[in-house]
């Protein structure tokens, strides 16, 4: 089985603080992804990546950054944590092209104080 | 956008009655997934469905696919407790391994 893991399920951090949430994958994907989930929002795409040091933006990667130097790991950096990056994050990760399906984590619940 | 769009927002019936849910998007697409999630979990991969299928089963899920109308449902059969659940429709444009998720259809099954 696939396994995603998140580094965290809950974090609580204050206004301001450098923020790593890390995801690993155990399955040699090449795709991983970075969302967040918001009541009435549904599942926004922040970053993906489709190998090693590769990375593209999504829909909202304002305030966010990436980081992928190993194929298995995939971190989410809030360089200023504000109040409104409190949220749920999702990480996924797919095996190569053609849209297949993607596997999720437990996802992570920020709070930003 | 191209985010797919799910309907309704929410829905809930007994156990043992048949869920449906609907989806549509905007652009072409090469296929779409339906997911699920649990209360404050990741979401779980369903069931995908090719640009060039109509129907597709998977135990009683049964999805459908309307590319002239840029449609897509998912019914569940003979519902259960244990179904409850937010429902998600992701389609994949590009081919590119991103895919556009709706905004979910959460599902109430009471017993």
């Amino acid at each position: 089985d696939v396994k995603v893991t998140q580094s965290s399920r809950y974090l609580v951090k204050r206004t301001g603080e450098k923020v790593f949430l890390e995801c690993v994958q155990d399955m040699d994907h090449e795709n991983m992804f970075w969302y967040r989930q918001d009541p009435g929002l549904g599942l926004r795409l922040i970053y993906f990546s489709y190998d090693v040091k590769m990375k593209e933006k999504g829909d909202i990667p304002e305030g966010y950054s990436v980081s992928r130097e190993k194929k298995e790991r995939f971190s989410l950096i809030l360089e200023s944590a504000s109040t409104n990056q409190t949220s749920m994050y999702l990480c996924a990760s797919s095996l190569g092209t053609g849209g297949i399906e993607q596997y999720f984590g437990p996802g992570t619940r920020l709070t930003v104080t | 956008s191209q985010q797919g769009e799910e309907d309704p927002q929410a829905l809930s019936i007994q156990e043992g009655e048949n869920a449906t849910m609907n989806c549509s998007y905007k652009t072409s697409i090469n296929n779409l997934q339906w997911y699920r999630q649990n209360s404050g979990r990741g979401l779980v991969h369903l069931i995908l469905i090719r640009s060039n299928e109509r129907e597709k089963h998977s135990g009683r899920l049964r999805v459908t696919l309307d590319t002239s109308k840029k449609s897509s449902s998912l019914l569940i059969t003979a519902s259960r407790a244990a179904d409850t659940a937010s429902y998600f429709c992701a389609t994949d444009v590009h081919s590119l391994g991103r895919l556009y998720f709706g905004r979910g259809t959460q599902l109430t099954v009471w017993p």
